[in-house]
């Protein structure tokens, strides 16, 4: 079946354009998260859906960071005004219902931002 | 202290080898723990996951210590295709179900 999909697979901007990243999860996983690795930098999280229940934003960096989830499957994370800073691989990830802890994650190919 | 720590390496090791990574974790109340692979500019995929008890899948062997706190991952016979950087992932249950990622070891399987 279809893993999860990530667009665009390379994006680059001006700083301080918006950018919108779009993730594709596993059909019928409910939980989604974003991550963002810098090079030769570990993973970092960003942002976690689970079903229906509000997202846990706990590690969106600043307010210029935000993330929808519509229909309870695609996922949007948009970057406002972009800093060189935001310049990584943006990874989307989704895992099966389950109990949480146990659940492996599927991640998608990643989106490389580039802001000039 | 980080969360989950690993040694970044690199391990740089000839065909056959065997190589051991170790990852510690500094929250007790951790549950789950699974080892990633990421191949260079590729995303992170499944390993496998540790169990309380250890588990092999052939030439890879996981350990759990519990009272140590860290988990270890051994690769046995080394092939120039197990190059690529292991993260170690730790979670626990309660709330929101966040895993935390380890930075990940560098190996290098050379021939």
């Amino acid at each position: 079946g279809a893993g999860v999909s990530q667009s665009p697979s390379n994006k680059v901007t001006e700083k301080g354009k918006d950018v919108e990243l779009r993730c594709d999860p596993i059909s019928g996983h409910t939980a989604l998260y974003w991550y963002r690795q810098s090079l030769g930098q570990g993973l970092e999280f960003l942002i976690y859906f689970q079903g229906n229940s509000a997202p846990d934003k706990s590690g969106l960096p600043s307010d210029r960071f935000s993330a929808e989830r519509t229909g309870g499957s695609v996922s949007t994370l948009t970057i406002q005004r972009t800093q060189q800073e935001d310049s990584a691989v943006y990874l989307c990830a989704s895992s099966s219902p389950g109990t949480g802890p146990s659940d492996t994650q599927y991640f998608g190919p990643g989106t490389r931002l580039t802001v000039l | 202290r980080k969360e989950v720590e690993q040694d970044p390496g690199p391990f740089n090791v000839p065909e056959g080898a065997t190589v051991a990574f170790n990852c510690t974790y500094s929250n007790s109340a951790s549950q789950s723990f699974f080892w990633y692979r990421q191949d260079c500019r590729k995303e992170p995929k499944l390993l496998m996951s540790v169990y309380s008890s250890g588990n092999e899948d052939g030439r890879f062997t996981a350990q759990l210590n519990r009272a140590s706190q860290y988990i270890s991952l051994l690769i046995r016979d080394s092939k120039l295709s197990d190059s690529a950087t292991y993260l170690c992932v730790v979670g626990r249950s309660g709330g929101s179900y966040i895993p935390t990622f380890g930075r990940g070891t560098s190996l290098i399987v050379h021939p």
